[in-house]
């Protein structure tokens, strides 16, 4: 079954660092790109970046000075992660291959 | 950085008649290989954006044909036929030419 599904802490401290995973199935990462897209609550849809097939990157300048996104393909996983975090980043971050979304993960940042 | 603009921004639909949502970038999503980077994602309430239609025109897996895309360069158009309950939520147009993509604010759509 071809799926994708976040996974990371839901509570993180306003400076500290956010690492976030995407565990995919049915379909192989170096086939397919993978995207990271948020949603302030209530808001809506932010494009963060991608890692593309091939294991590039390409990332939103908005976010690039504090945003990292990498993979590891044996374990079909590709983490996120953003340093300097603010309240501002609070949201459901969600991976995607722009066909499939995983459910997302809400993340809060607070102290 | 592209802007993507919906309108309206909400829709009330009686069951089984149509409606329509317009998306206007503020570049041509035109590529040179003649593919049209707009894409339409639906959010019900509570899940996850699922995708609708692809490259303009182009209906995703298991949506059905109810859903329809359309457009020019810089002018997009979702059409849904017989509106049923199951097509409530927030509809989003996105372009994924050029970095960053870019989503447009949303349009909610709700049953009269």
């Amino acid at each position: 079954q071809v799926q994708l599904k976040e996974s990371g802490p839901g509570l993180v401290q306003p400076s500290q660092t956010l690492s976030l995973t995407c565990t995919v199935s049915g379909f192989s990462l170096t086939s397919y790109n993978v995207h990271w897209v948020r949603q302030p609550p209530g808001k809506g849809l932010e494009w963060m970046g991608v890692i593309w097939s091939g294991g590039n990157t390409d990332y939103n300048s908005a976010l690039k000075p504090r945003l990292s996104i990498s993979r590891d393909t044996s374990k079909s996983q590709v983490f996120l992660t953003m340093n300097s975090l603010q309240t501002e980043d609070t949201g459901i971050y969600y991976c995607n291959r722009i066909s499939l979304w995983g459910q997302g993960v809400m993340v809060t940042v607070s102290s | 950085d592209i802007v993507m603009t919906q309108a309206p921004l909400s829709v009330s639909v009686t069951p089984g008649e149509s409606a329509s949502i317009s998306c206007r970038s503020s570049k041509s999503l035109l590529h040179s290989n003649g593919i049209t980077y707009v894409y339409w994602y639906l959010q019900k309430p509570g899940k996850s954006p699922q995708l609708l239609i692809y490259r303009m025109s182009n209906l995703a897996s298991g949506v059905p044909d109810r859903f329809s895309g359309s457009g020019s360069e810089t002018d997009f158009t979702l059409k849904i036929s017989r509106v049923e309950a199951e097509d409530v939520g927030i509809y989003y147009c996105g372009q994924l030419l050029e970095n960053p993509y870019t989503f447009g604010a949303g349009t909610k759509l709700e049953l009269k």
